[in-house]
């Protein structure tokens, strides 16, 4: 069975750094064509892809976060970590991790949960 | 930077309609274009990856089609349990953008 599970601090105050871990298991990131990615999702408002991690530790992120974000793995332990600088109340959403995959080009495949995340002084 | 557009942003519909939402890329990305459904207070569920292939238990009555920058999510007979908010998602340069979403509701 593959699960996925997101951990991190509820609350967090404006201009410190979240840091979130995607927990995984049943599957390794050691594999070739697998990845792990965030994804976030504001109360009411649309899904905004952040960061994606491959095997081969290559990393991506959204253009428009690239200079808050950091993505990084540690294989052994089966998990992604994330970290965003200089939290804003807008950056106020449920953070999701999820398996990334390729088949015919790549997809998120599996998704954890969510935590929910609040930016409040 | 690819741009997603989706329409419509919602829509009404009765069960055991045909249901179809349009996904628009900025820039042609083939046919590297995945489809989400998202309901209340869970995590989004892949549906269709590539464009048109399904995703493994995912019911037959979903369909998408499209390559270039157009694409369309088809659902052949509504169902109680479709009502929810569909995504689009583009994985043409890296998997990236989704687009804003389309709430499909009861009419």
């Amino acid at each position: 069975q593959i699960t996925l599970k997101e951990s991190g601090p509820t609350l967090v105050k404006p201009t410190q750094t979240l840091t979130l871990t995607c927990t995984f298991s049943g599957f390794s990131l050691s594999t070739s064509g697998v990845g792990v990615g965030w994804i976030r999702q504001p109360p009411g408002k649309a899904l905004e892809w952040l960061a994606l991690i491959y095997w081969d530790d290559d990393k991506r992120y959204s253009p428009s976060l690239k200079s808050r974000l950091t993505i990084t793995k540690d294989t052994s332990k089966n998990q992604v970590v994330l970290t965003m600088t200089n939290m804003d109340p807008v950056d106020t959403a449920t953070y999701y991790c999820a398996r990334a995959t390729y088949g015919e080009g790549w997809y998120f495949d599996l998704w954890g949960r969510g935590t929910l995340v609040t930016v409040s002084s | 930077d690819i741009q997603m557009t989706q329409s419509p942003s919602s829509l009404s519909a009765s069960v055991g309609d045909r249901v179809t939402i349009t996904c628009r890329a900025s820039q042609s990305i083939s046919s590297y274009l995945n489809w989400y459904q998202q309901k209340p207070g869970k995590a989004p569920k892949l549906l269709i990856y590539a464009a048109s292939s399904l995703q493994s238990g995912v019911p037959s009555r979903f369909s998408g089609s499209g390559s270039g920058t157009d694409f369309t999510l088809t659902i052949s007979s509504l169902q109680p349990e479709d009502f929810a908010t569909y995504y689009c998602q583009q994985s043409y340069s890296t998997l990236g953008g989704f687009g804003q979403g389309t709430k499909v509701e009861i009419k």
